[in-house]
Parts: structure tokens; sequence; C-alpha cells
């Protein structure tokens, strides 16, 4: 079975510095998908960014991009010139044959001032 | 497009009630899944749809819960009789195709706060 691991709880960032999200995954499959979803105090669920896994060159959406792993299946994210707006938990997924996404426990990311 | 609209957004009802969660997927969307966010168990899936067929409801915690798509525009969740433990966030979902599929995207609804008393 599939699993996703962030072992970040909580991460905390300077506005307009750079921090970088940890996810690593489990899987015995070679097509698949990896997604970081945002998710504010709303909670509504906000798609950040996503990789496919056979594409070699990492995703990248403005400032956020990830580096992608596959031989260590890692998958984290970087959030550049961070901004208040950024504060929110950041969910890493996992999409592959079964058709589930498969989401980490979260990251709670807060930019402070 | 309007996106994937659930209703209601909030719910508080008392142990025991029937309570219904609807979701309107996004037209043209072939894939519908319902997940369940709570504290202790993070996002789980409890059911996904595919041309309005359950295909998958192996995370349905229990009888008391009902997943139905009657048509390729609406579905609902049903709990019955409900628990204080099924206090959670749902969240109805869609997507064209599968998750595997190019450029495939999920997207979510805004969720429905459920808090049974």
């Amino acid at each position: 079975a599939q699993t996703v691991t962030q072992s970040q709880p909580e991460m905390s960032v300077q506005e307009a510095e750079t921090v970088t999200l940890s996810c690593t995954y489990d899987t015995s499959e070679n097509n698949y998908y990896l997604f970081w979803y945002k998710q504010p105090p709303s909670r509504q669920m906000i798609l950040v960014i996503r990789q496919e896994a056979y594409k070699q060159q990492n995703a990248t959406e403005n400032r956020f991009s990830v580096n992608f792993q596959k031989a260590a299946k890692s998958f984290s994210l970087k959030i550049s010139d961070s901004q208040l707006g950024d504060t929110a938990m950041y969910f890493c997924a996992f999409g592959g044959a079964t058709n589930k996404l498969i989401f980490g426990t979260g990251t709670l990311l807060a930019v402070q001032p | 497009d309007a996106g994937v609209i659930q209703s209601p957004r909030h719910e508080v009802t008392e142990m025991g009630q029937e309570v219904t969660l609807r979701c309107k997927p996004i037209s043209g969307h072939d894939y519908l899944f319902w997940y369940r966010q709570t504290m202790m168990r993070g996002l789980e899936l409890l059911i996904y749809f595919n041309n309005n067929v359950p295909i998958d409801d192996s995370g349905m915690p229990e009888d008391r819960f009902s997943a139905k798509m009657p048509n390729a525009s609406f579905s609902t969740l049903k709990i019955q009789p409900s628990e204080p433990r099924d206090s959670a966030v749902y969240f109805c979902a869609s997507s064209p195709r599968r998750v595997t599929a190019s450029g495939n995207t999920i997207y979510f609804g805004e969720g429905s706060w459920l808090t049974v008393v």
C-alpha cells in the first residue's frame, strides 16, 4: 500500500524568505502523480503544484517549486519570497493506479511578518 | 466554471439524526470523490464514483454511511443515524479523468463542516 509521510508538523518562516517542506512516499508503482495542496483557515483545499513521475524536470508554479527525487521517493516543496497569505496547512498527496489520492498528515506553515 | 459546490457549508445536528450532504461536481468531470477530514485521521477517502457508478467504497466507515450519485451533476453522502464521532469536514472533489491521466487535476469543494452533538 502507498504511504505518504510529512515529518514536519509545523514550520515557521519570515516574510520574503524561502522555506522548504518535506514529503516522502512509498510505492512500487512507476506511473503516478504527486501533489501539494494548500489548506488555509477557510479549510478549502487548493492545488499548489503537481508532478508527473515520468517527468524528470521539476514542476514550478510562480513562487512554488518542487524537488522531485524519484529514486529516493522524495517530493519537497519550496516556497520562495514567502508571503503572509502563504500561511496555511500544506498537504502532500500521492495518486496512483488505485485512482485515490493518499494524503500525508500535513505541515502547518506560519509566515511571520 | 463555478467549481465543485457543496451544501450545507455548516451543519449542527443531534446524535441520532439523519444527515445528508450534497455535492454538485464540475460539469464534464467523470470522477467524483468524497473525503473526510478529522484531526485524528487526517484526510481519508470514503468513496469515489466513475460515471455515476461507485467504484471503491472501501473507506466508508460503516453501514451508517451511504453515498449515491443518481446523475452526473449530483451526489449525496448520508449518515443515518449520526454520532458525535462523525463530526468532521466532508469534502467532495471531482476530476475529468483518472488521477494518473496526463494533465489531470482533482478539484475540491469548500467542504461541509458537520458537528454532531
